[in-house]
């Protein structure tokens, strides 16, 4: 198994609707989790930070971490065409020395 | 407020040619500083980072080095460039202990080697 892993897409959505994006990670002690969004040809922008099991919400985000099923989530509610874009997941293990390790991304198409 | 500053945005360079890639943080003091190199389509590879003057940690073997001779200055270097170095590198800024804090990235450099 991979470290980080996200399906990567593209995941199609019509504009409106609700985009649920998924990250799995290996079996490991964990610490930190966070969501990147990356449009093309530009650098990660933070979406959000979750650190303890349960949800996160944060306008139209809402991030979910469940550690025993070793996975994280994110929802974008109202998906509008402007959240097209790469989505990354970060896992901090204790045995990397807390380095962010990073999935491949999934690829977001809003549809109008 | 924190900014960082990345330059140059693109560099196209021969193989076998060097290499200087800069990075300066403003508006905090001792940040936690990272080199990554993201191939297309991939995620990111950690390449360097560096928690104080002086201290650098490399992560994965290459032909690459990283220096950091000021407190918010992180400099990625080559002697002699690879095809295989090719890629979108990006350098990122933390504080905090490691792994505790989200990383905030600068607007990275797409690198062509020739």
């Amino acid at each position: 198994q991979k470290e980080v892993e996200q399906n990567s897409g593209p995941l199609s959505v019509p504009e409106g609707a609700i985009a649920s994006l998924n990250c799995t990670y290996s079996d490991r002690v964990s610490q930190s989790f966070f969501w990147y969004r990356q449009y093309s040809g530009k650098s990660p922008e933070l979406i959000m930070s979750i650190y303890s099991n349960g949800d996160k919400e944060d306008g139209r985000f809402t991030a979910q971490l469940n550690k025993a099923s070793q996975y994280v989530s994110l929802l974008i509610r109202d998906s509008q065409p402007s959240d097209s874009a790469t989505y990354l997941c970060a896992v901090s293990f204790m045995d990397s020395n807390y380095q962010l390790i990073w999935g491949a991304g999934t690829k977001l198409i809003i549809k109008p | 407020s924190q900014t960082i500053h990345q330059w140059p945005a693109t560099l196209v360079q021969p193989v076998g040619s060097p290499l200087s890639l800069e990075c300066t943080v403003e508006g905090t003091s001792n940040p936690n500083l990272y080199w990554y190199r993201q191939a297309a389509g991939r995620g990111l590879q950690l390449l360097f980072y560096s928690v104080g003057i002086g201290q650098i940690s490399s992560e994965v073997p290459q032909n690459l080095s990283a220096s950091r001779p000021q407190d918010r200055q992180f400099i990625l270097s080559s002697k002699k460039l690879l095809l295989s170095d090719s890629g979108f590198y990006l350098c990122a800024w933390t504080t905090g202990a490691l792994g505790s804090q989200p990383q905030h990235f600068g607007d990275g450099t797409r690198l062509s080697i020739l």
